[in-house]
């Protein structure tokens, strides 16, 4: 069966960056995009970006590029995000979600989310 | 950026009752919608794509309709389970467009 799993909770300091994982299963890994969604406390969904996992080729929110960087590695099915120069509002829960590599299907399946907490 | 306007952002409902929620885009966007459902401490779930299409594993008392720039989701007879958060999101990406915008949600209660 599909599975996403991510990372566990971060906490960070303004300034700092995290990283964030997303480990793939149960499907083939390089059909299907990833993409990374947050989401801050009480407020809605909000699309950052996805990766090809094949190619490694990204596209990001425009709010987002030069702060994002998304990446994978084929040989464990994972893909990972990094956000730098985090800041107080950047605190949400951060899930992947892949698509179908036309995008068109939607979001079928998420992962658990990761909460990234930053506070000084 | 192709913006999403959700309506209403709260309705309040009983069980059993139709519900309809729209979307609108600001631009035309054919049929790249998809529609999704939230509940509290869960990741979202994909209900719709392509505007009308139902996901696999979906209850036929949700459907969409719609293309272009208005949209609907439809719950023919609300269950308790389907008290919950719903969210549209835009699916095109072909340049210039690059973001998959979701809308501002509505939160469906009990009445």
């Amino acid at each position: 069966q599909v599975q996403l799993v991510q990372s566990g909770a971060e906490v960070k300091k303004p300034g700092a960056s995290v990283k964030v994982s997303c480990k793939a299963s149960g499907y083939t890994f390089t059909a299907y995009y990833m993409h990374w969604v947050r989401q801050a406390p009480g407020q809605g969904l909000e699309w950052m970006g996805w990766i090809n996992p094949n190619s490694g080729g990204t596209n990001f929110a425009p709010k987002f590029q030069g702060r994002v960087t998304m990446t994978r590695d084929t040989s464990i099915t994972t893909v990972y995000m990094e956000l730098s120069r985090l800041k107080s509002d950047d605190t949400a829960v951060y899930y992947c979600a892949r698509t179908y590599y036309d995008i068109l299907t939607g979001h079928d399946y998420w992962g658990q989310g990761t909460l990234v907490t930053v506070s000084s | 950026d192709i913006q999403l306007t959700q309506s209403p952002s709260f309705l309040s409902a009983s069980v059993g009752d139709r519900v309809t929620i729209t979307c609108r885009a600001s631009q035309g966007i054919s049929n790249y919608l998809a529609w999704y459902q939230q509940k509290p401490g869960k990741a979202p779930k994909l209900l719709i794509y392509g505007a009308t299409t139902l996901q696999s594993g979906v209850p036929s008392r949700f459907s969409g309709s719609g293309s272009g720039t208005e949209f609907t989701l439809t719950i023919s007879s609300l269950q308790p389970e389907d008290f919950a958060t719903y969210y549209c999101q835009q699916l095109n990406s072909y340049p210039p467009e690059i973001s998959l915008t979701f809308g501002g949600g509505t939160k469906v209660e009990i009445k």
